[in-house]
C-alpha cells in the first residue's frame, strides 16, 4: 500500500469546517483513498473512501486532486464530538482475484475542534 | 453502535497466562479482522478471516492464535502473555474480503501485570 503522509496535528472552530490534508504522491492507478477516525481510544471509525472522484456522504466530503497525490478530508461544520484522530489510508482493494481487506493505519492527524 | 461485539471489554492476567478475546461481528458480515493498539506501534494489523478461512496475516506473533466459527464470531487468543502484551485488542468486520468499509467493536483492553 502506498505510504501517506498527515500533519501530526491541527486545531479548528466549533462551528467551521475542518480541512484535513493527505499527500500520498506514490499512489498507485488501483489503489483507493480512506479515512477513518478514532476518538479517544474507541474502535475506529470509517468516514468515507474514494478512488478519483469528489465524494460527499452525511460526514465529510473527500476531494482528490486530479493527479491523486494528495487529498483533503473536509468535516463541514466541525463539533466537539469531532475531535479524534484521523487516519488517511491509501490501499489496494482487489487485484487479479485477490482480496487486500487489511488496513494500515499511520500515526493520523490529531484533529481538536474548539469552543 | 458499530454493530460488531467484543468480549470482555477489559482483562487483566498476569505473565505467562493465557487468555481469549471473543468477537461477534454485524450480522451478515463474513470477514473478521483483528488490530492490536499499543502506545509505541499504534494500530496494527493482525489477522484476517473471511468465512471461516484465514485470508492474511500481519505481524501476530506466534504466541498468538485466532480462528473464525461455523457462526463466523472469531476468537483470538494470546498465550504466555508478557508485559508487552499489553494493549487494546479491536476487531472489524466486513461484508466482503476487500474490506471496503470496515466496523469496528470497542475492543478489548488487556493489561498483562
Amino acid at each position: 500500500d502506498a505510504k501517506t503522509t498527515q500533519p501530526p496535528s491541527m486545531d479548528c472552530a466549533e462551528g467551521r469546517a475542518a480541512n484535513l490534508p493527505c499527500n500520498h504522491s506514490t499512489i498507485s492507478g488501483n489503489e483507493y483513498v480512506y479515512w477513518y477516525r478514532q476518538i479517544h481510544s474507541q474502535g475506529p471509525q470509517y468516514i468515507i473512501h474514494g478512488l478519483k472522484n469528489n465524494e460527499t456522504n452525511e460526514m465529510a466530503s473527500l476531494i482528490i486532486t486530479e493527479d491523486r497525490k494528495s487529498s483533503t478530508l473536509i468535516l463541514p461544520h466541525a463539533t466537539l464530538r469531532d475531535t479524534a484522530v484521523y487516519y488517511c489510508i491509501v490501499r489496494v482493494v482487489f487485484v487479479g482475484g485477490t482480496s487486500y481487506g487489511k488496513l494500515t493505519f499511520g500515526q493520523g492527524t490529531i484533529l481538536t475542534v474548539h469552543p | 453502535d458499530s454493530g460488531v461485539t467484543q468480549t470482555p471489554k477489559h482483562l487483566i492476567t498476569a505473565t505467562g497466562q493465557r487468555v481469549t478475546l471473543r468477537c461477534s461481528p454485524r450480522s451478515g458480515d463474513l470477514s473478521v479482522y483483528w488490530y492490536q493498539q499499543s502506545l509505541d506501534q499504534g494500530l496494527q494489523f493482525l489477522i484476517h478471516y473471511y468465512n471461516g478461512e484465514e485470508r492474511a496475516k500481519g505481524n501476530i506473533l506466534e504466541r498468538f492464535s485466532a480462528q473464525q466459527f461455523p457462526d463466523l464470531h472469531s476468537e483470538l487468543n494470546l498465550s504466555s502473555l508478557e508485559l508487552g502484551d499489553s494493549a487494546l485488542y479491536f476487531c472489524a468486520s466486513s461484508v466482503g474480503q476487500g474490506g471496503t468499509e470496515a466496523f469496528f467493536g470497542q475492543g478489548t483492553r488487556l493489561t498483562v501485570v
